[in-house]
């Protein structure tokens, strides 16, 4: 079956900067990969999804990248504000029904 | 707007005890999922449901059962409850198979298992 890995654990940036969470994958018939962001005490809630014959998406300060050959996809956040910190997780899928989630990157944001 | 809910915020159970985890859904959505989550380990799905008295595993399904009755209600139950059970668990319910539709989750119950 599907396994996803995702880096880091935990990232600790300085708000302004940007921050980058990277995830792989191992099956190839994998053609979703959504993110979700899950703040503290909060259900975890989709910030931003690609589906395989897209290479890049963004929404404002926020975009994902997927590589299909290496298997790997990556959530970038630009000018990272406070509100910016949570636990966020990369999941796969093929065709949208079964996700499997990565182990989560706890992102925070020093003033 | 979708709203995901869960019978219990904390429940704290003893070793053995049948547990019953209830959660509702009020989007008329077909898919529903039950995962757990643990620090480190992240989402890890437990059983879905794709229709009524529909069911399949998940990823870790041993030690649980659930049952869907009604469109908008998934329960996931604990026979004999064990202290590896400690968790949050987490409800999740989408529109429908074979879309790209997003996952909306309950706030989640911490079970503790003692």
């Amino acid at each position: 079956g599907e396994n996803v890995e995702q880096h880091p654990s935990t990232l600790s940036v300085q708000e302004g900067d940007s921050a980058v969470i990277k995830c792989t994958y191992s099956d190839s018939a994998s053609n979703y990969f959504p993110w979700y962001k899950q703040e503290l005490g909060k259900r975890p809630q989709l910030i931003i999804d690609i589906r395989s014959n897209v290479g890049e998406k963004k929404d404002q300060r926020i975009a994902v990248t997927l590589n299909k050959t290496a298997k790997h996809f990556s959530l970038h956040i630009t000018e990272t504000q406070p509100e910016d910190s949570a636990v966020y997780f990369c999941a796969a899928s093929m065709g949208a029904q079964k996700l499997v989630f990565g182990q989560g990157t706890r992102l925070t944001i020093n003033p | 707007d979708v709203k995901v809910t869960q019978s219990s915020r904390y429940l704290v159970k003893r070793t053995g005890e049948k547990v019953f985890l209830e959660c509702v859904q009020d989007m008329d959505h077909e898919n529903m999922f039950w995962y757990r989550q643990d620090p480190g380990l992240g989402l890890r799905l437990i059983y879905f449901s794709y229709d009524v008295k529909m069911k399949e595993k998940g990823d870790i399904p041993e030690g649980y059962s659930v049952s869907r009755e009604k469109k908008e209600r998934f329960s996931l139950i604990l026979e004999s409850a064990s202290t590896n059970q400690t968790s949050m668990y987490l409800c999740a319910s989408s529109l429908r198979r074979g879309l790209y539709n997003e996952q909306f989750f309950g706030p989640g119950t911490r079970l503790t298992v003692l």
